[in-house]
């Protein structure tokens, strides 16, 4: 059965260095993957896309990698801040057809200390 | 000027009765979700519609039906709730089908007692 496994245990950066995030899938051939951040009470919030052709994707601080051999993907947040903390999710996916739906794995709880 | 919005914000209610929760979208968006997330935080989608028609069913019990009057609206009605159904419900959109973003809700927290 198709499986996404991120660290769901709280991930301690130091403010001002980079977090790195993990999400490791099997029995899957996403398309693309997505990234969401969740923070308490709240929905989760769009961060990034990344297609199956595309290797890395940025936007401001934050960079997105895309390994379909290895099956996973990196989701960095440089020169983090306390702001930075929260749940993030990461949810691979099929393009168009069959699943709209995301499938998202339980989440990275991540906490930024000053 | 809320882009998806849910209501109630927190449901309490006793075993066996019937709920809806209302979801709606000001984005023009064509696709509307409907996920569940429990108490150990996984979040799974339970239904979508797209242009008013059904297009995914997972495989949640019959006692939970999707309901859209328009696109704009998308409602979850349960009937005869179980202590299982208590869990935060979150409504999306998109703009269609796909590799696109999803646009989610504050969230609906019912607690069945």
């Amino acid at each position: 059965s198709q499986k996404i496994e991120q660290n769901s245990e709280a991930l301690n950066i130091q403010e001002g260095k980079t977090a790195t995030l993990t999400c490791n899938y099997t029995n899957y051939s996403p398309a693309y993957l997505q990234w969401y951040r969740q923070d308490p009470g709240r929905g989760p919030v769009f961060l990034l896309l990344i297609r199956e052709n595309e290797k890395e994707k940025r936007k401001e601080r934050l960079k997105v990698t895309f390994d379909t051999t290895l099956k996973q993907s990196l989701f960095h947040i440089t020169a983090s801040q306390p702001a930075d903390s929260a749940t993030y999710l990461c949810a691979p996916a099929y393009s168009g057809g069959g699943a709209d739906g995301l499938t998202f794995g339980k989440g990275t709880h991540l906490i930024i200390q000053p | 000027d809320t882009a998806v919005s849910q209501t109630p914000k927190y449901l309490v209610t006793q075993m066996g009765n019937d709920k809806s929760i209302k979801c709606e979208q000001n984005l023009g968006h064509d696709t509307m979700y409907w996920y569940k997330q429990d108490s150990k935080k996984f979040l799974k989608i339970m239904f979508s519609y797209n242009n008013k028609e059904l297009i995914i069913n997972e495989t949640v019990p019959n006692r939970f039906s999707p309901k859209s009057p328009d696109k704009a609206h998308l409602n979850l009605h349960i009937n005869s709730l179980e202590l299982g159904d208590s869990a935060v419900y979150f409504c999306a959109s998109s703009p269609g089908r796909g590799a696109t973003e999803q646009f989610f809700g504050p969230g609906t927290r019912l607690t069945v007692l």
